[in-house]
């Protein structure tokens, strides 16, 4: 079965420093993973997503991933992280048929 | 494009009664979901459908029905609300590529 394991529930970082959060996935079909944000009572956006070309993919607002087979990771980076990134995060696999399955996001504080 | 609408916005209801959350979309997807969002649990799939007259059940189905009669609608109701329906709920509808476009969601508050 599908799955997907987001390591760290809640990550805090400062501003200007490195973003990177953990995605780890299972699939038992060629992976599509996403990254998808959720600020403060909204839906949830898509950043970027992986669909078999590039292995590294640029999203918006500066965050990109980088698709690892070996690993079967797909961890998502920001080089220098804004006070507007805080906010959820939630990485996806496709699952059977069109399912996408999600992980349980996980929380980016930003201190100044 | 609207793209993925919801109402109502919010909604307390007392336990035992029904209602019906709307969702529409305007982008001709054949493919809508509902997911129910609880804190450190991610989104659950409730129900999904693959096109208009075809639904099926997701990962936590119980005491909700959907049901699909043109491509644009994908209605979810509760028959008989508990606490436990108490979350965020969230319709998405899913292009050829897999890619999700939700909806601003229906939060419920069920006493």
């Amino acid at each position: 079965a599908q799955s997907v394991t987001q390591l760290g529930s809640h990550v805090s970082v400062s501003e200007g420093a490195l973003v990177l959060l953990r995605c780890n996935y299972s699939s038992s079909v060629p992976p599509y993973l996403f990254w998808y944000v959720q600020y403060p009572n909204q839906g949830l956006q898509l950043l970027l997503k992986y669909t078999s070309a590039a292995t590294l993919v640029k999203g918006i607002n500066g965050f990109e991933a980088e698709f690892k087979k070996s690993e079967t990771s797909f961890h998502l980076t920001k080089p220098s992280a804004h006070m507007s990134d805080a906010a959820e995060y939630f990485c996806a696999v496709r699952a059977g048929g069109n399912k996408l399955v999600f992980g349980a996001g996980t929380i980016l504080r930003v201190k100044s | 494009n609207a793209g993925v609408t919801q109402t109502p916005k919010f909604q307390v209801l007392k336990t035992g009664q029904s209602m019906t959350l709307q969702c529409a979309q305007d982008m001709n997807h054949e493919y809508m979901s509902w997911y129910r969002q609880d804190p450190g649990m991610g989104l659950r799939l409730i129900h999904y459908s693959v096109g208009a007259g075809i639904t099926d059940q997701g990962e936590v189905p119980n005491g909700y029905n959907v049901s699909r009669s043109t491509t644009e609608d994908f209605p979810l109701r509760l028959l008989s609300a508990a606490p436990s329906q108490t979350s965020v709920y969230f319709c998405a509808s899913q292009d050829y590529s897999y890619e999700q476009y939700f909806g601003p969601g229906t939060r419920l508050t069920v006493t």
